[in-house]
Protein backbone atom coordinates (compact mmCIF):
# COMPACT_ATOMS: atom_id res chain seq x y z
CA UNK A 1 0.00 0.00 0.00
CA UNK A 2 1.33 3.79 -0.07
CA UNK A 3 2.63 5.53 2.91
CA UNK A 4 4.49 8.60 3.95
CA UNK A 5 6.46 9.67 6.86
CA UNK A 6 7.52 13.02 7.36
CA UNK A 7 10.05 14.37 9.98
CA UNK A 8 7.82 14.84 13.67
CA UNK A 9 7.09 18.59 14.72
CA UNK A 10 7.03 21.20 16.34
CA UNK A 11 10.11 22.63 14.21
CA UNK A 12 10.78 25.90 15.38
CA UNK A 13 12.77 28.54 13.92
CA UNK A 14 13.66 32.21 13.49
CA UNK A 15 12.68 34.57 10.57
CA UNK A 16 14.87 34.48 7.52
CA UNK A 17 16.36 31.00 8.55
CA UNK A 18 16.30 28.05 6.20
CA UNK A 19 13.99 25.46 6.46
CA UNK A 20 13.77 21.87 5.73
CA UNK A 21 10.94 19.73 5.77
CA UNK A 22 11.52 15.82 5.21
CA UNK A 23 8.87 13.50 3.48
CA UNK A 24 9.68 10.06 1.65
CA UNK A 25 6.90 7.75 0.54
CA UNK A 26 6.33 4.11 -0.40
CA UNK A 27 3.81 3.64 -3.08
CA UNK A 28 2.63 1.43 -5.98
CA UNK A 29 2.55 2.25 -8.54
CA UNK A 30 4.04 5.45 -9.93
CA UNK A 31 2.81 8.50 -7.40
CA UNK A 32 1.89 12.28 -8.22
CA UNK A 33 3.90 14.16 -4.96
CA UNK A 34 2.05 16.92 -3.00
CA UNK A 35 2.93 19.46 0.03
CA UNK A 36 -0.39 21.05 1.91
CA UNK A 37 0.03 23.77 4.16
CA UNK A 38 -2.73 24.35 6.83
CA UNK A 39 -2.89 27.79 8.83
CA UNK A 40 -4.42 27.80 12.46
CA UNK A 41 -8.59 27.32 11.65
CA UNK A 42 -8.70 26.46 8.49
CA UNK A 43 -8.68 23.78 5.77
CA UNK A 44 -5.67 22.98 3.86
CA UNK A 45 -4.19 24.14 0.68
CA UNK A 46 -2.10 23.13 -1.69
CA UNK A 47 1.45 24.44 -2.20
CA UNK A 48 2.79 22.39 -4.75
CA UNK A 49 3.39 19.48 -6.73
CA UNK A 50 4.93 17.19 -8.94
CA UNK A 51 3.71 14.62 -11.14
CA UNK A 52 7.02 12.98 -12.52
CA UNK A 53 10.68 12.13 -11.21
CA UNK A 54 13.01 15.23 -11.10
CA UNK A 55 10.32 17.73 -11.09
CA UNK A 56 10.46 20.71 -9.05
CA UNK A 57 7.39 22.00 -7.59
CA UNK A 58 7.67 25.62 -6.37
CA UNK A 59 5.40 28.29 -4.67
CA UNK A 60 5.33 31.31 -2.44
CA UNK A 61 9.50 30.76 -2.15
CA UNK A 62 8.89 27.44 -1.57
CA UNK A 63 10.34 24.37 -3.47
CA UNK A 64 10.41 20.13 -3.67
CA UNK A 65 12.26 18.24 -5.53
CA UNK A 66 10.50 14.58 -6.76
CA UNK A 67 13.56 12.04 -6.38
CA UNK A 68 12.40 8.85 -7.22
CA UNK A 69 16.03 7.16 -6.30
CA UNK A 70 15.59 8.16 -3.10
CA UNK A 71 11.76 7.83 -2.96
CA UNK A 72 11.58 11.58 -0.93
CA UNK A 73 9.78 14.96 -1.32
CA UNK A 74 11.43 17.56 0.70
CA UNK A 75 10.09 21.08 1.06
CA UNK A 76 12.71 23.72 1.34
CA UNK A 77 12.64 27.41 2.08
CA UNK A 78 15.36 29.80 1.56
CA UNK A 79 14.28 32.62 4.14
CA UNK A 80 11.20 31.64 6.91
CA UNK A 81 9.04 34.55 7.93
CA UNK A 82 6.73 34.44 10.27
CA UNK A 83 4.03 34.30 8.34
CA UNK A 84 4.78 30.51 7.31
CA UNK A 85 3.95 29.23 10.85
CA UNK A 86 1.60 26.37 10.01
CA UNK A 87 1.36 22.37 9.55
CA UNK A 88 2.72 21.61 6.57
CA UNK A 89 1.62 17.63 5.25
CA UNK A 90 3.16 15.82 2.43
CA UNK A 91 0.95 13.74 -0.05
CA UNK A 92 1.15 11.20 -2.85
CA UNK A 93 -1.86 10.16 -5.71
CA UNK A 94 -1.66 7.02 -7.02
CA UNK A 95 -4.52 5.19 -8.68
CA UNK A 96 -8.03 5.53 -9.91
CA UNK A 97 -10.48 8.44 -7.57
CA UNK A 98 -7.12 10.45 -7.02
CA UNK A 99 -7.08 9.36 -3.55
CA UNK A 100 -4.52 11.05 -1.59
CA UNK A 101 -2.32 9.52 1.14
CA UNK A 102 -1.23 12.08 3.54
CA UNK A 103 1.68 11.83 6.37
CA UNK A 104 0.78 12.90 9.71
CA UNK A 105 1.90 16.69 9.00
CA UNK A 106 5.15 18.82 10.54
CA UNK A 107 4.00 21.80 12.18
CA UNK A 108 6.53 24.46 11.80
CA UNK A 109 7.19 27.79 14.08
CA UNK A 110 8.80 30.66 12.88
CA UNK A 111 9.88 33.16 15.18
CA UNK A 112 10.56 36.73 15.01
CA UNK B 1 -12.68 27.67 -2.60
CA UNK B 2 -15.83 29.74 -3.88
CA UNK B 3 -18.86 27.89 -5.16
CA UNK B 4 -18.35 24.93 -2.47
CA UNK B 5 -19.93 25.16 0.98
CA UNK B 6 -19.17 22.26 4.20
CA UNK B 7 -21.79 22.81 6.79
CA UNK B 8 -21.48 22.92 9.98
CA UNK B 9 -18.41 24.40 11.33
CA UNK B 10 -18.74 23.24 15.15
CA UNK B 11 -21.54 20.38 16.26
CA UNK B 12 -21.59 18.73 19.92
CA UNK B 13 -23.47 15.58 19.60
CA UNK B 14 -24.15 13.33 22.70
CA UNK B 15 -23.17 9.28 21.84
CA UNK B 16 -25.75 7.79 19.85
CA UNK B 17 -27.36 10.18 17.82
CA UNK B 18 -26.97 10.82 14.45
CA UNK B 19 -26.04 13.54 12.52
CA UNK B 20 -25.27 14.69 8.73
CA UNK B 21 -22.71 16.85 7.46
CA UNK B 22 -23.14 18.39 4.06
CA UNK B 23 -20.39 19.40 1.32
CA UNK B 24 -22.17 21.67 -1.33
CA UNK B 25 -20.68 22.56 -4.90
CA UNK B 26 -21.86 24.40 -7.75
CA UNK B 27 -18.90 23.78 -9.84
CA UNK B 28 -19.40 20.95 -11.81
CA UNK B 29 -16.75 18.77 -9.61
CA UNK B 30 -16.80 14.74 -10.59
CA UNK B 31 -14.34 14.23 -7.40
CA UNK B 32 -15.74 14.50 -3.92
CA UNK B 33 -14.26 13.46 -0.71
CA UNK B 34 -14.47 13.11 3.06
CA UNK B 35 -11.68 13.15 4.97
CA UNK B 36 -11.17 13.19 8.87
CA UNK B 37 -8.02 15.45 10.84
CA UNK B 38 -6.79 14.15 14.32
CA UNK B 39 -4.19 15.12 16.06
CA UNK B 40 -0.57 13.22 15.17
CA UNK B 41 -2.65 11.00 12.22
CA UNK B 42 -3.09 13.67 9.45
CA UNK B 43 -5.84 13.44 7.57
CA UNK B 44 -7.62 10.45 6.66
CA UNK B 45 -9.93 9.22 3.85
CA UNK B 46 -13.38 8.35 4.74
CA UNK B 47 -15.25 8.02 1.68
CA UNK B 48 -15.22 9.64 -1.87
CA UNK B 49 -16.59 9.88 -4.71
CA UNK B 50 -15.93 9.95 -8.81
CA UNK B 51 -19.13 11.22 -9.96
CA UNK B 52 -22.98 11.09 -9.64
CA UNK B 53 -24.68 8.45 -7.81
CA UNK B 54 -20.98 6.33 -6.86
CA UNK B 55 -19.26 6.03 -3.97
CA UNK B 56 -16.69 3.99 -2.09
CA UNK B 57 -14.78 3.27 0.83
CA UNK B 58 -11.52 4.98 2.06
CA UNK B 59 -9.22 3.80 4.65
CA UNK B 60 -11.61 4.77 7.57
CA UNK B 61 -15.09 4.03 6.81
CA UNK B 62 -16.26 1.88 9.45
CA UNK B 63 -19.05 4.13 11.50
CA UNK B 64 -20.25 6.96 8.25
CA UNK B 65 -22.42 6.68 5.05
CA UNK B 66 -22.21 8.88 2.45
CA UNK B 67 -24.43 9.54 -0.43
CA UNK B 68 -24.00 11.62 -4.09
CA UNK B 69 -27.49 11.32 -5.24
CA UNK B 70 -26.93 14.62 -6.95
CA UNK B 71 -23.69 16.07 -8.28
CA UNK B 72 -23.99 19.53 -6.40
CA UNK B 73 -23.85 17.54 -2.90
CA UNK B 74 -22.04 14.56 -0.87
CA UNK B 75 -23.44 14.00 2.33
CA UNK B 76 -21.62 12.30 4.93
CA UNK B 77 -23.83 10.85 8.01
CA UNK B 78 -23.23 9.57 11.11
CA UNK B 79 -26.35 6.88 12.10
CA UNK B 80 -25.08 6.36 15.71
CA UNK B 81 -22.02 8.77 17.22
CA UNK B 82 -19.51 7.89 19.20
CA UNK B 83 -17.09 9.27 20.62
CA UNK B 84 -13.88 7.97 18.78
CA UNK B 85 -15.77 9.84 15.80
CA UNK B 86 -14.69 13.36 18.03
CA UNK B 87 -12.47 14.79 14.91
CA UNK B 88 -12.07 17.59 12.29
CA UNK B 89 -14.08 16.83 9.42
CA UNK B 90 -13.13 18.00 5.92
CA UNK B 91 -14.74 17.79 2.57
CA UNK B 92 -12.11 18.02 -0.23
CA UNK B 93 -13.09 18.37 -4.22
CA UNK B 94 -11.13 17.44 -7.63
CA UNK B 95 -10.90 19.62 -10.55
CA UNK B 96 -8.44 18.55 -11.85
CA UNK B 97 -5.69 15.50 -12.06
CA UNK B 98 -4.94 14.41 -8.86
CA UNK B 99 -5.12 17.87 -7.68
CA UNK B 100 -7.73 18.07 -4.39
CA UNK B 101 -8.84 21.05 -3.05
CA UNK B 102 -10.25 21.40 0.89
CA UNK B 103 -13.42 23.20 2.45
CA UNK B 104 -13.10 24.80 5.86
CA UNK B 105 -13.96 21.79 8.24
CA UNK B 106 -16.45 20.74 10.36
CA UNK B 107 -15.54 20.06 14.28
CA UNK B 108 -17.74 17.82 15.83
CA UNK B 109 -17.38 16.70 19.49
CA UNK B 110 -19.00 13.60 20.56
CA UNK B 111 -19.58 13.25 24.14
Amino acid sequence: GNSVTQMEGPVTLSEEAFLTINCTYTATGYPSLFWYVQYPGEGLQLLLKATKADDKGSNKGFEATYRKETTSFHLEKGSVQVSDSAVYFCALSTGGGNKLTFGTGTQLKVEL
Amino acid sequence: NAGVTQTPKFRVLKTGQSMTLLCAQDMNHEYMYWYRQDPGMGLRLIHYSVGEGTTAKGEVPDGYNVSRLKKQNFLLGLESAAPSQTSVYFCAWGIAKNIQYFGAGTRLSVL
